[in-house]
């Protein structure tokens, strides 16, 4: 039971476009959610991350943005650069217990 | 610089033979986790642990085993039990309040 979902494997987008990536949620107890970046063979680097109180939270060129009666959250970056190109995980804590990944989204910027 | 160390980076063993995986953090954070990587399906919880001597299973325990003697280190054994342990196994950390994980740089085991 996948309880957090990214359905789109990559998305290529080209540099200085914006891209955005997608993750739903099925558990409404999940009340915090984080953005991860990751390249291979390393650990995930933490990006960004939202609330379930908030809709968007903005860090430089990433914003995250939050529809709870979606269950869905968005990563907007942009522009977005070469060094953008990575896998791109998204995250829920149920009580800040434990975090819950989805799929991951493999991100490539195109010149 | 305090962080975590995973190690080694990369593990070779052959089939039937039991695996320690090693996992250290000088961030003096209480919960510590494991994590296992397969392509396409994310980051799934193995096992965690929210204080020494106690540990929890997570999403896909089965053929896996840890300890929690000290507050730094979370040793993960992969077992001769484990159907599939070839993987990308994830090692972080986390104060017990707020949100924040650490993760180590990870340890790749290929079993032959």
């Amino acid at each position: 039971d996948q309880q957090v979902k990214q359905n789109s494997p990559s998305l290529s987008v080209q540099e200085g476009r914006i891209s955005i990536l997608n993750c739903d949620y099925t558990n409404s107890m999940f009340d915090y959610f984080l953005w991860y970046k990751k390249y291979p063979a390393e650990g995930p680097t933490f990006l960004i991350s939202i609330s379930s109180i908030k809709d968007k939270n903005e860090d430089g060129r990433f914003t995250v943005f939050l529809n709870k009666s979606a269950k869905h959250l968005s990563l907007h970056i942009v522009p977005s650069q070469p060094g953008d190109s990575a896998v791109y995980f998204c995250a829920a804590f149920q009580g800040a217990q434990k975090l819950v990944f989805g799929q991951g989204t493999r991100l490539t910027i195109n010149p | 610089d305090g962080g975590i160390t995973q190690s080694p980076k990369y593990l070779f063993r052959k089939e039937g033979q039991n695996v320690t995986l090693s996992c250290e953090q000088n961030l003096n954070h209480d919960a510590m986790y494991w994590y296992r990587q397969d392509p396409g399906q994310g980051l799934r919880l193995i096992y965690y642990s929210q204080i020494v001597n106690d540990f929890q299973k997570g999403d896909i325990a089965e053929g896996y085993s840890v300890s929690r003697e000290k507050k730094e280190s979370f040793p993960l054994t992969v077992t001769s039990a484990q159907k599939n342990p070839t993987a990308f196994y994830l090692c972080a950390s986390k104060r017990t309040v707020g949100y924040g994980y650490t993760f180590g740089s990870g340890t790749r085991l290929t079993v032959v």
